[in-house]
């Protein structure tokens, strides 16, 4: 059955580097999205996106993030400048026409 | 402003009865609602959906049932396993395209045997 993945698992860096977070959708969805758990705290949205270009944003979603649908196959998360508050777990999903969203199993982003 | 709110951190249940997970929320835009399961160091699995043009879905062990009127939804696991040991997530989203999934807290699930 096909699956969104998530690369890397873990990443660990210093406050103010850039980070790049990678997630290769299911083949034929057509709507990609970022969300984000603190730990402890519940599942966020951060953006969605489609057709090339950002659908929707939260207040998150601030001008340190940024997407990108580089080729066909990849979706990328960049943080520009890290900030201690950005660790969490973010998770990719992407979606056909119908509404279920599917999810990857996540990456941890530990900011020191 | 919690629009979906879950308002048991966790349930205790025996294997072999019924899980009731309720799920209420606040607004009246939202008309897909979505159950989905966490494992830990996992991503959230979807599990069932609803559309708010009905009030009951099923699919095997689980039925999702939607009060509109309560704003109030709840999934039902009959027979609860072991395996359903996880944290459940109660979703919802205004049906047009790209539309968040807003969640709630989660319940967490522990099944006995």
């Amino acid at each position: 059955e096909p699956e969104v993945t998530q690369t890397p698992s873990h990443q660990v860096t210093q406050m103010g580097q850039e980070v790049i977070l990678r997630c290769v959708p299911i083949s034929n969805h057509l709507y990609f999205y970022w969300y984000r758990q603190i730990l402890g705290q519940k599942v966020e949205f951060l953006v969605s996106f489609y057709n090339n270009e950002i659908s929707e944003k939260s207040e998150i979603f601030d001008d340190q993030f940024s997407v990108e649908r580089p080729d066909g196959s990849n979706f990328t998360l960049k943080i520009r400048s890290t900030k201690l508050e950005d660790s969490a777990m973010y998770f990719c999903a992407s979606r056909p026409l119908t509404n279920e969203q599917f999810f990857g199993p996540g990456t941890r982003l530990t900011v020191l | 402003d919690q629009q979906v709110k879950q308002n048991s951190p966790s349930l205790s249940v025996q294997e072999g009865r019924i899980s009731i997970l309720n799920c209420d929320y606040t607004n009246s835009m939202f008309d897909y609602f979505l159950w989905y399961k966490k494992y830990p160091a996992e991503g959230p699995t979807f599990l069932i959906s609803i559309s708010s043009i009905k009030d009951k879905n099923e699919d095997g062990r689980f039925t999702v049932f939607l009060n509109k009127s309560a704003k109030h939804l709840s999934l039902h696991i009959v027979p609860s396993q072991p395996g359903d040991s996880a944290v459940y997530f109660c979703a919802a989203t205004i049906n047009q395209a790209g539309t968040a999934l807003i969640f709630g807290k989660g319940t967490t699930l522990s099944v006995s045997s």
